[in-house]
């Protein structure tokens, strides 16, 4: 079965301070796309950021960046700096090439950043 | 960016009436479009799989002849929740990929629907 797991439902951090978010996930395929969503109250779904598996280096976007450990199945995203507006929930995310091709989504966490 | 809509944004109805939602790719064809069922503070559970010109793959426990699925050009995908009971009550979200590139997909804002 492919699955998501996000250990932590709700996280909170210091504006400007930094925070990582905890993913671990679950596939017997070889190829996939790792991704870092933001749902904001708008409840709009926004990428955050995304990682190929065949990729070694992790992915950076500004602030956001993960820590990608395929042997471990492991796909952290840390936020730098942390602002008001990243004040969201967060949800980890797959799809596999080949495979079911359909997006799979954790349970998400809970991000309030404080003033 | 690509750009994904949906409308309503927000519907009210009443038990046992039927309500359409669309979804468009203003921007790109879409042969396929997902659609999501989130309720509050959960994570988004997948529907069904529209295809363009075929009939929409749905998921293990979600009704078919309850959630209707349409997509009937390569922009446009209709999911219409017929007789609606409270219980339908959610926000629905749908999301498209640009040609065959399912690892790029584009959100919808969603649509609110609560049956009263």
């Amino acid at each position: 079965a492919q699955t998501v797991t996000q250990s932590q439902p709700e996280m909170s951090v210091q504006e400007a301070e930094t925070v990582t978010l905890s993913c671990t996930y679950d596939t017997s395929e070889s190829n996939y796309y790792l991704f870092w969503y933001k749902q904001p109250p708008s409840r709009q779904m926004i990428l955050v950021i995304r990682q190929e598996a065949y990729k070694q280096q992790n992915a950076t976007e500004n602030r956001f960046s993960v820590n990608f450990q395929k042997a471990a199945k492991s796909f952290s995203l840390k936020i730098s700096d942390s602002q008001l507006g990243d004040t969201a929930m967060y949800f980890c995310a797959f799809i596999t090439q080949g495979g079911s091709e359909k997006l799979v989504f954790g349970k998400g966490t809970k991000l309030t950043v404080n003033p | 960016g690509a750009v994904v809509s949906q409308h309503p944004s927000w519907v009210i109805c009443k038990s046992g009436t039927s309500v359409k939602i669309e979804c468009r790719s203003l921007d790109f064809q879409a042969t396929t479009m997902f659609w999501y069922r989130q309720f509050p503070k959960q994570s988004l559970m997948l529907m069904a799989t529209s295809n363009e010109g075929s009939k929409a793959t749905y998921e293990q426990g979600v009704e078919k002849d309850k959630f209707l699925i349409n997509h009937a050009s390569l922009t446009l995908s209709t999911l219409t929740v017929t007789s609606a009971h409270p219980e339908d009550s959610s926000f629905y979200i749908c999301s498209a990929p640009p040609g065959q590139f399912m690892e790029t997909q584009y959100f919808g804002p969603g649509t609110r629907l609560l049956v009263l």
